[in-house]
């Protein structure tokens, strides 16, 4: 089982509806959830992290964490054609002292206009 | 600097020449990280540093791979005799220290490719 699952889709929405992203990662001591955006040749960039339970809202951006069910989401409203891209989920190693991020692999996400 | 800074940006090498690939962390960040990116493919980690020293090389995928840091700064990854399988999108990204919650800002990469 890989540490952090996402479907690589493609998953493409309509303009102006809800992207829905999802997550699951395996490790049950994980503390810390990161989403990132990767546009086709460049670098990943932050979007949005999340330490607790529930949601957390920014913009057109929501992350839901739920750790019981060991599972991560992002919500995009208001798809725009920009928003077109990679999206991908990292999580924090549990380790004490190990700061790594374990990457997904990403789910493309395509906006069509 | 203002962000994290990759030098070379592209790198065309021929198979079994050694390559160097230089990071300059974000000003201040105690933390730097390599990962590799193939195309088409996730983010996969190589090594870590805290400071100068590294508690996790556990990526590096063979010992033609090292990597080292000098000064809590720069970093350089270096690969030895390289083979076409190492062509990929070499990412450095650097963090501030444990309490930032290992919020990473990435550099824009080190193109590769062994011919």
């Amino acid at each position: 089982q890989k540490e952090v699952e996402q479907n690589s889709g493609p998953l493409s929405v309509p303009e102006g509806a809800i992207a829905s992203l999802n997550c699951t990662y395996s490790d049950r001591g994980s503390q810390s959830f990161f989403w990132y955006r990767q546009y086709s040749g460049k670098s990943p960039e932050l979007i949005m992290f999340i330490y607790s339970n529930g949601d957390k809202e920014d913009g057109r951006f929501t992350a839901q964490l739920n750790k019981a069910s060991q599972y991560v989401s992002l919500l995009i409203r208001d798809s725009q054609p920009s928003d077109s891209a990679t999206y991908l989920c990292a999580v924090n190693a549990a380790n004490f002292g190990n700061e790594k991020l374990t990457f997904g692999t990403g789910t493309r996400l395509t906006i069509i206009p | 600097g203002a962000g994290v800074s990759q030098s070379p940006s592209n790198k065309v090498t021929e198979k079994g020449k050694d390559v160097e690939l230089r990071c300059d962390p974000i000003s201040g960040h105690t933390a730097l990280y390599w990962y590799r990116q193939s195309l088409g493919q996730g983010l996969e980690f190589l090594i870590y540093f805290q400071g100068n020293s590294a508690p996790d090389k556990s990526g590096l995928p063979s010992d033609r791979f090292s990597a080292e840091r000098t000064g809590g700064s720069v970093s350089t990854l270096t690969i030895q005799r390289t083979q076409q399988e190492d062509s990929a999108v070499y990412l450095c990204a650097s963090s501030s220290s444990a309490n930032d919650g290992n919020t990473i800002y990435f550099g824009e990469g080190s193109w590769l490719t062994v011919v």
